[in-house]
Formats: structure tokens, C-alpha cells, sequence
């Protein structure tokens, strides 16, 4: 596809349960960032790959939540034993060059989720 | 500290209206870069424009306007003539260029137009 895509689109979980989320970066993107958007706010960054390394993760909020990149292309963000206040949409962002400070994100449509 | 500041949470606007969105942002370096994103109801970030520190030249992309003030440490937005397809929810933010990979967003400003 032409643009970042993240699934599930929508994902409801109990307390407790462990949820992987899914990002597809534009193809041959290098840099890819995990942000976290609360009801009403705006974006919080959480991690960024180059590649396959992670280069910073001083976002997560816990040692919960758990990023990949392994072949550096799709990143799976994972977060264990779940708690309410993960309820979030997360959102997908990445980008064609290294050096990130200047050049343009591309997000995904995010994925809504909701702890019970 | 909030590093992007933006007041104004809710605006509503008649159609074809002017309307101007404020931010007002954290100054730490010289070199920093300043964008404004929209999020519509679909949530995809859509981006808008991207400035440095060192160009304080205002832009004008059709009805889209760009204030940049240093003085201020303002990055206001201007749509002129607004349209319905104009509500959204929009962002400034904030990227350092020693820390770039870290992205300041503004809580947002969710934009109505009414018909």
C-alpha cells in the first residue's frame, strides 16, 4: 500500500490480557516512531526505530509495553498485562531518512484501544 | 513543561470565515523545527507544513497561512474562507534538532466549521 497501516484498527481487551499491535511503514521507510494519543491530547512519543535497532525508547511508560522491529520493516508493539490507563489510540509513524528532526512523518490511522 | 502550548482547545466557525489557530512553543535550542499536522475524524495525521528556526519567512499554500514569529515564540495558522472540510482536529509540534527523533505535540485545537 501507498501508506503507513496499522491493524488492528480497534482492539478491546480485559485488564490483565496482553495485546500486540501492528504497524506496516511505507515500504523502504528506515525510521519508524510509536506514539501514544490520549482522549483530547496529543501525540506522545514512545519509541523510534533505524532499521531494525531501536534507538529510543525513554517514552514507554513501563516496562510493560515492548517494541520490535526485527527485520526492519513491520514493528509490533506489545503491552503486557494491560491496565486502563493504556486505553489509547496508538499511532504508527514513519519516515524515509535517518535524519529525523527535519524531514516529514507519515502516520497510520492508529489503533483504538480500550481496557476493560 | 509543556514544550507546545496551544489555548485554544475548541473554535467554531461559520463557513467562509477566517479563523486563526494559535501555538506558542518552548524554546531550548537555535535549531529547532516546527510543524502543524490536522487529524480529522479518520485520525490519520495529515501533515501541513514544517519550519525552521532559521526562516521566519511566513508561507501561504492556497487557504492555508503561516505566522512564524520568533520574538513570540509563535507558529500561528490562518484558514481563510474556511470550508466544512476544514474541521479537524489540528496540531502544532515542536522537534529539537539534537533530539530529533522526539516529538513535541500540542494538545490540539479541534476546529468546526459550520455550514
Amino acid at each position: 500500500g501507498a501508506g503507513v497501516s496499522q491493524s488492528p484498527r480497534y482492539k478491546v481487551a480485559k485488564r490483565g490480557q496482553d495485546v500486540a499491535l501492528r504497524c506496516d511503514p511505507i515500504s523502504g521507510h528506515v525510521s519508524l516512531f510509536w506514539y501514544q494519543q490520549a482522549l483530547g491530547q496529543g501525540p506522545e512519543f514512545l519509541t523510534y526505530f533505524q532499521n531494525e535497532a531501536q534507538l529510543d525508547k525513554s517514552g514507554l511508560p513501563s516496562d510493560r509495553f515492548f517494541a520490535e522491529r526485527p527485520e526492519g520493516s513491520v514493528s509490533t508493539l506489545k503491552i503486557q498485562r494491560t491496565q486502563q490507563e493504556d486505553s489509547a489510540v496508538y499511532l504508527c509513524a514513519s519516515s524515509a531518512y535517518t535524519w529525523v528532526a527535519y524531514n516529514e512523518q507519515f502516520f497510520g490511522p492508529g489503533t483504538r484501544l480500550t481496557v476493560l | 513543561a509543556q514544550k507546545v502550548t496551544q489555548a485554544q482547545t475548541e473554535i467554531s466557525v461559520v463557513e467562509k470565515e477566517d479563523v486563526t489557530l494559535d501555538c506558542v512553543y518552548e524554546t531550548r535550542d537555535t535549531t529547532y523545527y516546527l510543524f502543524w499536522y490536522k487529524q480529522p475524524p479518520s485520525g490519520e495525521l495529515v501533515f501541513l507544513i514544517r519550519r525552521n528556526s532559521f526562516d521566519e519567512q511566513n508561507e501561504i499554500s492556497g487557504r492555508y497561512s503561516w505566522n512564524f514569529q520568533k520574538s513570540t515564540s509563535s507558529f500561528n495558522f490562518t484558514i481563510t474562507a474556511s470550508q466544512v472540510v476544514d474541521s479537524a482536529v489540528y496540531f502544532c509540534a515542536l522537534r529539537y534538532s539534537n533530539t530529533g527523533n522526539q516529538f513535541y505535540f500540542g494538545t490540539g485545537t479541534s476546529l468546526t466549521v459550520i455550514p
